[in-house]
C-alpha cells in the first residue's frame, strides 16, 4: 500500500531564517505530488504541483519555492521566511491517471516569529 | 464569486441528529467531487467521492450531487461527537488535470 511521510511534524523559525520541508511517497511509482499550506481557520491554498522529476508548477508566487529531486521526493524550500508564511503545510499525492483521489501527508505546522 | 464555497459555520447538531453540509462550484465542468474531513491539527482524510449525479451511500455518510445546480452536499446520519470536524469540499475542474480546487470548509459540532 502506499504511504506518504512528511516531516517535520512541527517548527519554528525566525523571520529571514531558511526552510526546508520534505515529503517521501512510497509504494508507488510516477505519483503527482502538491504542497498545500493552510492558514489558520482557512481552506487549502494549493502552492506547487508535480507531475514528473525536475517539473514544478507554481500555482502563486511568493518566496517559496519547491524542489523534486527524486520521483517520489518533494521538498519546499525558502532563503527567508517571512511572518506571512506561517502555517500548516501539507504534502499531497495521487496518481494522475484519472483517478484524482488526494492523499495528504500529516503536515508540518510552521511559526515564523 | 469563489470557485468552491462553502458555509464557514459552525453547525451544531445534537448527537443522532442529521447532519448536513452544503458545497456549490462555479466551474460547469467539474468531473469529480470529494468530501474530507479534517480534525483540528491534523491533516484531511478522504471519506468520500462522487462523479456522478444522485447519491453515494457509505455507511453513515451519503454524498448527494446535482451538477445542473452546481451543488454537492454530505449527509452524516446518527451524528456522534467524533464526527466533530471542519468538512471540506473539493472539486475537480475539467481542465485543471488532476488538480483539486478546496472550499473553505465547514466546521460541523456535535453536541452530546
Amino acid at each position: 500500500s502506499q504511504t506518504i511521510h512528511q516531516w517535520p511534524a512541527t517548527l519554528v523559525q525566525p523571520v529571514g531564517s531558511p526552510l526546508s520541508l520534505e515529503c517521501t511517497v512510497e509504494g508507488t511509482s510516477n505519483p503527482n505530488l502538491y504542497w498545500y499550506r493552510q492558514a489558520a481557520g482557512r481552506g487549502l491554498q494549493l502552492l506547487f504541483y508535480s507531475v514528473g522529476i525536475g517539473q514544478i508548477s507554481s500555482e502563486v508566487p511568493q518566496n517559496l519555492s519547491a524542489s523534486r529531486p527524486q520521483d517520489r521526493q518533494f521538498i519546499l524550500s525558502s532563503k527567508k521566511l517571512l511572518l506571512s508564511d506561517s502555517g500548516f503545510y501539507l504534502c499531497a499525492w495521487n496518481q494522475g491517471t484519472g483517478i484524482e483521489k488526494l492523499f495528504f501527508g500529516s503536515g508540518t505546522q510552521l511559526s515564523v516569529l | 464569486q469563489k470557485e468552491v464555497e462553502q458555509n464557514s459555520g459552525p453547525l451544531s447538531v445534537p448527537e443522532g441528529a442529521i447532519a448536513s453540509l452544503n458545497c456549490t462550484y462555479s466551474d460547469r465542468g467539474s468531473q469529480s467531487f470529494f468530501w474530507y474531513r479534517q480534525y483540528s491539527g491534523k491533516s484531511p482524510e478522504l471519506i468520500m467521492s462522487i462523479y456522478s449525479n444522485g447519491d453515494k451511500e457509505d455507511g453513515r455518510f451519503t454524498a448527494q450531487l446535482n451538477k445542473a445546480s452546481q451543488y454537492v452536499s454530505l449527509l452524516i446520519r446518527d451524528s456522534q461527537p467524533s464526527d466533530s470536524a471542519t468538512y471540506l469540499c473539493a472539486v475537480m475542474k475539467g481542465n485543471a488535470g488532476n488538480m483539486l480546487t478546496f472550499g473553505g470548509g465547514t466546521r460541523l459540532m456535535v453536541k452530546p
